[in-house]
């Protein structure tokens, strides 16, 4: 199984709700990523997990906040959101332990906050 | 610090028609180098990676990049394109040894391929 993948596909949500964003991949990999990607722009690294371990949080507004239970699962909790949030958040996965780490994408979820 | 500039945000091609997209980077280290393809809505998915040796890389859907050192430059080439190559292509760079392959993306090159 090479696939990442995330639930849900969209998301509407308002900006006094609580909602979760999950990310799940079945290679074996021990370090996942969250990306957020606004229109026309690459991709911007949030998250890195490794080994189940908060690696890397790139000055992330606390109210993303990202859960690692288990080596194949990843979360990312939504609340308070602002309208300039909604964007794409897109999962990664890797295998930190190989010199060139090929991380492997989800199709994202897209998220509008109202 | 590390930096990829994509130098066509924009190219438009007909069908058939070769294609060249340019990538250049800057870094004080070695580094990996990869292009992606992101079709609308969808997630990335790796195009071709240049990792050692040989400075032309093949990838999926027939295309291919070239390496060059001295030009610090990673163009992605496809001789002949399709309608279904309309898509957004990145091209991004990885220090080696870098901790956990954190990736510096170019802003990306939309491609239109016209019939």
């Amino acid at each position: 199984d090479t696939e990442v993948t995330q639930t849900p596909k969209h998301l509407v949500m308002g900006m006094t709700n609580k909602k979760s964003l999950k990310c799940e991949q079945h290679m074996g990999h021990r370090a996942m990523y969250w990306y957020k990607q606004k229109a026309k722009k690459p991709p911007e690294l949030m998250f890195v997990y490794s080994y189940e371990k908060l690696s890397i949080n790139e000055s992330v507004p606390s109210r993303f906040s990202p859960e690692c239970p288990n080596s194949s699962l990843l979360n990312l909790h939504l609340h308070a959101l602002q309208p300039e949030d909604s964007a794409l958040y897109l999962c990664a996965s890797g295998d930190p332990g190989l010199a060139v780490v090929e991380q492997f994408f989800g199709p994202g979820t897209r998220l509008t906050v109202l | 610090a590390q930096s990829v500039t994509q130098l066509d945000s924009q190219v438009p091609v007909f069908e058939e028609a070769p294609v060249e997209l340019r990538c250049n980077y800057s870094s004080s280290v070695s580094v990996y180098l990869f292009w992606y393809v992101q079709y609308p809505n969808q997630g990335l998915q790796l195009l071709l990676k240049y990792l050692s040796g040989s400075t032309l890389v093949k990838g999926i859907n027939g295309f291919e990049a070239e390496f060059n050192k001295s030009q610090t430059s990673f163009h992605l080439r496809k001789p002949s394109v399709h309608i279904s190559d309309t898509a957004e292509y990145f091209c991004a760079a990885q220090n080696r040894g870098t901790s956990y392959g954190k990736l510096t993306f170019g802003q990306g090159t939309i491609l239109t391929v016209h019939p």
